[in-house]
């Protein structure tokens, strides 16, 4: 099955640093890719859509100044979660969308996750 | 997309069936089922879905009732590996963007 990178897995940062997380579509080509966070015990929670050369969707109460998201190719979407702080900590998912041709369309195929910790 | 609602856990012996239910009473004609599960700290991984007729791959067989108000998720021999949050979700197939996922059914499966 198609297979979606996501790097880094883990990363501690000190409040007010920036933090990149990158998601691949290693066997495909993602038209959409998609952002989540989900907190300890909780549901995933989605954060934003985003199509390739076009600027991300982003839902409700999500800041999209704060959650910068890039999605520059067909296999490459980045996350960048600016000036970080303590209440941002949580794991952050990205899963990949792929083109109809490639008979992928009808399934998400997840990366693996980002835990984030912001001392 | 149609809401869902399953139980917030269940158990099972390893080996057993596991039969993992879901509602979803307003679904519409064209919303297909997903399940996907999530095994601690992991990405959601995809296990199957379908429309009318009940399905079967090499990870689990899904039942939809005839009035497709309901499913089952059905692990016919449960492994110690399957222990994880199992989600089951509505959705268009082709026009939505998105999948949002509910809060899922906890599964754990004891020796």
């Amino acid at each position: 099955g198609a297979v979606v990178s996501q790097h880094p897995s883990w990363v501690i940062c000190k409040s007010g640093t920036s933090v990149k997380i990158e998601c691949r579509s290693l066997d495909f080509q993602a038209t959409t890719m998609f952002w989540y966070r989900q907190f300890p015990k909780q549901s995933l929670m989605l954060m934003a859509t985003s199509n390739e050369g076009s600027k991300a969707t982003y839902e409700q109460g999500v800041e999209k100044d704060k959650f910068l998201i890039n999605h520059a190719s067909l296999t490459l979407s980045t996350l960048t979660v600016t000036s970080a702080h303590p209440e941002d900590s949580s794991f952050y998912i990205c899963s990949a969308r792929g083109a109809p041709a490639e008979g992928y369309n009808e399934k998400l195929f997840f990366g693996s996750g980002t835990q984030l910790s912001v001392l | 997309d149609a809401k869902t609602t399953q139980p917030p856990s269940m158990d099972c012996a390893e080996g057993r069936a596991a039969n993992l239910p879901c509602n979803h009473s307003t679904i519409s004609g064209n919303e297909y089922v997903y399940w996907y599960r999530q095994i601690h700290s992991q990405g959601p991984q995809y296990i199957i879905h379908g429309l009318k007729n009940n399905e079967t791959n090499e990870m689990a067989s899904l039942i939809i009732t005839e009035d497709r108000k309901s499913s089952t998720l059905i692990l016919p021999h449960a492994t110690l590996r399957d222990t994880a949050v199992y989600y089951c979700i509505v959705r268009v197939e082709l026009r939505a963007q998105k999948l949002v996922f509910g809060q899922g059914t906890r599964l754990t499966i004891n020796p």
